[in-house]
């Protein structure tokens, strides 16, 4: 009965691949989000959907690119995959846009070697 | 504008003692004030939040102040303990979520 679920959890890849990350909610809220968090743990956000409709796309570059097929899954998609992409990915979802608690996946640890 | 300044970056605690992180942002337009808990290995998750129309909740161990017109609220972790150890996140949510840069707290046994 996973809230937000996302796989794969240990993603290891070389430069230049491509790889994605899925991610499920069975919540039924209505926004989804993609955060990116450092080695230094800050949080940042990448791309926020509300309704399949992107809403927020921070300075990330267009490797970087989201899909929402419905309102309960938001995969990220990620080209040509460089050293510094490595970091922990979190999926995460809230009921409305804004005012309301954010629910976190278990989150995404991607290596590039 | 659209910053929220936490400190400290990390944070030694006894156990039993208090613990207390702070955060200050400047938009008067952030209307809920949440702080997040995450563990290692784990995802970040909400511990406890606040509206601006009240200056303090308490929710057993944890407690926010929030200081309306300092901008300004912090998280006190009363009686810690080491499985309170982990980094905590303050945040400003507005027309988006702002998240501050994290404290990694450790209470020592």
């Amino acid at each position: 009965d996973t809230a937000v679920s996302q796989t794969p959890k240990y993603l290891v890849t070389q430069m230049g691949n491509d790889k994605s990350i899925k991610c499920e909610q069975n919540l039924g809220h209505d926004t989804m989000y993609w955060y990116k968090q450092d080695s230094k743990k800050f949080l940042k956000i990448m791309f926020s959907y509300n309704n399949k409709e992107l809403i927020i796309n921070e300075t990330v570059p267009n490797r970087f690119s989201p899909k929402s097929p419905d309102k309960a899954h938001l995969n990220l998609h990620i080209n040509s995959l460089e050293l510094g992409d490595s970091a922990v990915y979190f999926c995460a979802s809230s009921q409305a846009w804004t005012g309301n608690t954010i629910y976190f996946g278990e989150g995404s640890w991607l290596t590039v070697v | 504008q659209q910053q929220v300044k936490q400190s400290p970056q990390s944070l030694i605690v006894q156990k039993g003692g208090i613990s207390i992180i702070n955060c200050a942002y400047e938009n008067t337009a952030f209307d809920y004030f949440p702080w997040y808990q995450q563990f290692p290995g784990k995802g970040p998750a909400l511990l406890i939040a606040i509206r601006p129309d009240v200056s303090e909740k308490k929710e057993g161990r944890f407690t926010i102040s929030f200081n309306k017109s300092a901008k300004q609220f912090s998280l006190h972790i009363m009686d810690s303990q080491p499985g309170d150890s982990a980094t905590y996140f303050c945040a400003a949510s507005g027309d988006k979520i702002i998240f501050g840069k994290g404290t990694r707290l450790h209470i020592l046994p």
